[in-house]
């Protein structure tokens, strides 16, 4: 399909075990966004990747949380030794980031992967 | 001081009625500014975008946007039960372009 795909879109996990979550953005959008939303809460940010630029990973909770983007493309966003706490849904978005010299913010959103935490 | 700030709500607005959602940012150098709306289990989608300062149109929805004031609303008029959603509002900032959002506004529209 043409949209943000997500994978997978539900996982059970034990407590201290790794997931790995992919995200695969519109081809051609060159800004892409994890973000984290918990039970009836907001958008938590993770991290952002723009183009080649170092990603702001400012969001991220804590060092058992990584992301990488390859080829500018298909992203995986990695939690290590996971808690009770990471269970949530994990959203990946992408933007078309720079576009005719400016910056164009219209997200388009995965249907996320639901992570749980046993 | 949070970067965008919304009031969590709930609103409640019966059907017909006017919704008023607000919004206000912290980063005078923003430069876009989104609403999104979020379903109870799904993911959010884009409604309206709003660059310049006054008001932008479409449908039912209306977004206003102060720069001065560093203030942006969502205007839904006639008010259905199927908005009944979460309102996302996002900002672009300057510096790093990265978009940044608030918290949400339950909304409620009562039949």
């Amino acid at each position: 399909g043409a949209g943000v795909s997500q994978s997978p879109s539900n996982k059970v996990t034990e407590k201290g075990k790794d997931v790995e979550l992919r995200c695969d953005p519109i081809s051609g959008h060159t800004a892409l966004y994890w973000y984290r939303q918990s039970l009836g809460q907001g958008l938590e940010f993770l991290i952002y990747f723009q183009g080649n630029s170092a990603p702001d990973k400012s969001g991220l909770p804590s060092d058992r949380f990584s992301a990488e983007r390859t080829g500018g493309s298909v992203s995986t966003l990695t939690i290590q030794r996971t808690q009770q706490e990471d269970s949530a849904v994990y959203l990946c978005a992408s933007s078309l980031g720079l576009a005719g010299g400016q910056y164009t913010g219209e997200l388009f959103f995965g249907e996320g992967s639901r992570l749980t935490v046993l | 001081q949070k970067e965008v700030e919304q009031n969590s709500g709930p609103l409640s607005v019966p059907e017909g009625a006017i919704a008023s959602l607000n919004c206000t940012y912290s980063d005078r150098g923003s430069q876009s500014f989104f609403w999104y709306r979020q379903y109870s289990g799904k993911s959010p989608e884009l409604i309206m975008f709003i660059y310049s300062n006054g008001d932008k149109e479409d449908g039912r929805f209306t977004a206003q946007l102060n720069k001065a004031s560093q203030y942006v609303s969502l205007l839904i008029r006639d008010s259905q039960p199927s908005d009944s959603a979460t309102y996302l509002c996002a900002v672009l900032t300057g510096g790093y372009q990265k978009v940044t959002f608030g918290t949400g506004t339950k909304l409620q529209v009562i039949p």
